[in-house]
C-alpha cells in the first residue's frame, strides 16, 4: 500500500549546522509530496510541496526535491535556527480523494 | 484570517461519556478531514468528507462518527469515550484534489479517564 517513511528523531543539531531529514515513500502512480511542520502545542503548518517528479519545493530556507527515481523527498536546511525546533511530518497524496497520509514525524530541536 | 477553527482545546471525560468535537473553516473548502496523533505513530485519518454532503472512512473509525453539517462545518462525535480514545484531534480542510496541502485547526486534546 502506500505509506511514507521518515529517519526517526529526536534529532539534535547546534545553531547554524546543516539539516537533513531523510524520507522515503512508497505509492501507486505520482503522488503529491509535502512537509508539514508542527511547533510545540500547535497544529500542522504546510512548509513545502512537490507535485511531480524533480520538482523542488521551498519555503524558510527549507527545501526539497522530489526524486522518483529513489522515492525520496528528503527535508534539507542550510543553516538551522533555534526557531526551527519543532517536529516535521513528511506526506504524501495520492488520489483524487486527495487524503493526505503521514510519515510519523521527526522531532527536532536546535541548541544555541 | 480564521482558518480552521476546533473547539474545544481540551478536554476530560469519563469512560463511557459521550461528546461531539466542532470544527468549522472559512476558506470555502470542499473537503474535510478529522485526524488524530499519537506518539510516535503520526497522524492518522478517522474519517473524511470529499464535499458536502458526503463521508468516508478512514485509517481509524471505530468509535467515532462524523456528521457533514454544511460546507462549513464538520463534526466527530465520540458516542462511548475509551481510553484508547485519549488523543490530540486535529481537524483540516483543503480544495478537492491531490496537489492541495491542507489547513489544519489547532487541535483539541482530550482525555478519556
Amino acid at each position: 500500500g502506500n505509506s511514507v517513511t521518515q529517519m526517526e528523531g529526536p534529532v539534535t543539531l547546534s545553531e547554524e549546522a546543516f539539516l537533513t531529514i531523510n524520507c522515503t515513500y512508497t505509492a501507486t502512480g505520482y503522488p503529491s509530496l509535502f512537509w508539514y511542520v508542527q511547533y510545540p502545542g500547535e497544529g500542522l503548518q504546510l512548509l513545502l510541496k512537490a507535485t511531480k517528479a524533480d520538482d523542488k519545493g521551498s519555503n524558510k530556507g527549507f527545501e526539497a526535491t522530489y526524486r522518483k527515481e529513489t522515492t525520496s523527498f528528503h527535508l534539507e536546511k542550510g543553516s538551522v535556527q533555534v526557531s526551527d525546533s519543532a517536529v516535521y511530518f513528511c506526506a504524501l497524496t495520492y488520489n483524487q480523494g486527495g487524503k493526505l497520509i503521514f510519515g510519523q514525524g521527526t522531532e527536532l530541536s536546535v541548541k544555541p | 484570517n480564521a482558518g480552521v477553527t476546533q473547539t474545544p482545546k481540551f478536554q476530560v471525560l469519563k469512560t463511557g461519556q459521550s461528546m461531539t468535537l466542532q470544527c468549522a473553516q472559512d476558506m470555502n473548502h470542499n473537503s474535510m478531514y478529522w485526524y488524530r496523533q499519537d506518539p510516535g505513530m503520526g497522524l492518522r485519518l478517522i474519517y473524511y468528507s470529499a464535499s458536502e454532503g458526503t463521508t468516508d472512512k478512514g485509517e481509524v473509525p471505530n468509535g467515532y462518527n462524523v456528521s457533514r453539517l454544511n460546507k462549513r462545518e464538520f463534526s466527530l462525535r465520540l458516542e462511548s469515550a475509551a481510553p484508547s480514545q485519549t488523543s490530540v484531534y486535529f481537524c483540516a480542510s483543503s480544495e478537492k484534489g491531490t496537489g492541495y496541502g491542507y489547513t489544519f485547526g489547532s487541535g483539541t486534546r482530550l482525555t478519556v479517564v
